[in-house]
């Protein structure tokens, strides 16, 4: 599957614990973004990388959570001690780099994270 | 303000009616602008493009109006397949940097 792909699909954790979310692009793509969507409501910005660097972080919480894109691997978003509001599907998304991206975002199927 | 603006419905319509949403976004730098479609619990995916000079596929016609900051999606003969929640989506100035309207939600009744 040349998609992007996500895992865990589904998530459950009590309060407290941590939740790592994966996300590998598509081949090629360099440009990675992570998007959160509670229920009933539309795709929130959260964080947007390229290969070890975040360029932009204004959607994110100022705490708990952090999102890093290694050189090799997936990229990651990480939810330390997490709470029922952080219940939600959060989406990746990747793009390609330079004069091929044609502005279209390619998304994951989503892990859906249900905090008890 | 937020970056991107939709009425979120629901538009309950029956089947072979037209359709039309509108979105408006608020930065003039905007350079790419795009309709998504998402249906229950799944992700995203493209509709279409929408360009300067307007555009059309199939049943599908988007429309862009710089001067009002504001684009459309028109659905001709809507089919039950249809139904979903269409999220108008712009580039934010910064080609790499995209900001997605809440959605509308379309109900398509038999």
């Amino acid at each position: 599957n040349a998609g992007v792909m996500q895992n865990p699909r589904h998530l459950v954790r009590r309060r407290g614990q941590e939740a790592r979310l994966r996300c590998s692009p598509m081949k090629g793509h360099s440009h990675v973004y992570w998007y959160r969507q509670l229920p009933e409501e539309g795709l929130k910005f959260m964080v947007y990388l390229q290969k070890e660097n975040i360029i932009d972080e204004s959607g994110m919480p100022k705490e708990r959570f952090s999102a890093e894109f290694p050189k090799e691997g997936p990229s990651i978003l990480r939810i330390q001690q997490v709470v029922r509001g952080d219940s939600a599907a959060y989406f990746c998304a990747s793009s390609p780099q330079g004069p091929t991206n044609t502005g279209e975002l390619f998304f994951g199927e989503g892990s859906r994270l249900t905090v008890l | 303000r937020k970056e991107v603006e939709q009425d979120p419905g629901p538009f309950n319509v029956p089947e072979g009616a037209t359709v039309a949403f509108n979105c408006t976004y608020s930065n003039s730098a905007s350079q790419s602008f795009f309709w998504y479609r998402q249906d229950c619990r799944k992700e995203p995916k493209l509709l279409m493009s929408v360009y300067s000079s307007g555009n059309e596929d199939g049943r599908f016609t988007a429309q862009l109006n710089r001067a009002s900051q504001y684009i459309s999606l028109l659905i001709r003969d809507s089919k039950l397949s249809d139904s979903a929640t269409y999220l108008c989506v712009v580039n934010g100035g910064n080609f790499n940097k995209f900001y997605f309207g809440s959605g509308t939600k379309l109900n398509v009744k038999p």
